[in-house]
């Protein structure tokens, strides 16, 4: 299947930094992007839908001024943490569709997740 | 979109068939049933896609009946690497934002 990969794994910054996850999608082009947030314990709760081109569409509560997205290509969105904050401390996942590696073309891959620790 | 609720948690043993129950009673007509296999500290995994009958890849079966208000997840023979959290997501391709239930946590024991 297709993968996505994100870059870095794991980052500890102080708070007050900002810092910057990349999501790249390695073999297909994908025009969609969904950045999550995961709690310990908890399921994945979408943060945003990043669209090439355009600007991202932010789910209810979520701050668009401290999660800012960027989807410059058709293979990499990068999501920037402004002003972070101890509470900022989550696991971060993006997912990207290939509608035409899959049956159906429904399929979503998902990256490994980035553990972002805030001090 | 259409609201999936799942068990909370599961227990089997190594060896045994787990079947993993998903109500998602609004379900419209062009949505089709994934499933998601999560470990702690990763990225869900895909494990089986279905709109309608049996859909059977290498590794479980889904089974979704004729009014498709409900989906199936079987895992034949389950070994310890099986524990992790199982999600079922509904939603149509074309506009599909993939949105999460809190899952189903199965715990396979020795």
């Amino acid at each position: 299947g297709a993968v996505v990969s994100q870059h870095p794994s794991w980052v500890i910054c102080k708070s007050g930094t900002s810092v910057k996850i990349e999501c790249r999608s390695l073999d297909f082009q994908a025009t969609t992007m969904f950045w999550y947030r995961q709690f310990p314990k908890q399921s994945l709760m979408l943060m945003a839908t990043s669209n090439e081109g355009s600007k991202a569409t932010y789910e209810q509560g979520v701050e668009k001024d401290k999660f800012l997205i960027n989807h410059a290509s058709l293979t990499l969105s990068t999501l920037t943490v402004t002003s972070a904050h101890p509470e900022d401390s989550s696991f971060y996942i993006c997912s990207a569709r290939d509608p035409t590696n899959a049956p159906t073309g429904y399929e979503q891959y998902f990256g490994p997740g980035t553990r972002l620790t805030v001090t | 979109l259409a609201k999936t609720t799942q068990p909370i948690s599961m227990d089997s043993y190594e060896g045994q068939e787990v079947n993993i129950t998903c109500s998602h009673n609004n379900i419209a007509t062009n949505d089709y049933i994934t499933w998601y296999q999560q470990f702690p500290s990763q990225g869900p995994r895909f494990i089986i896609q279905g709109y309608k009958t049996k859909v059977t890849n290498e590794v479980a079966s889904l089974f979704i009946p004729a009014d498709r208000k409900s989906s199936t997840l079987s895992l034949p023979r389950v070994s310890l690497s099986d524990t992790a959290v199982y999600y079922c997501l509904v939603g149509d391709g074309g506009s599909y934002i993939p949105t999460f239930g809190r899952g189903t946590s199965l715990i396979v024991h020795p």
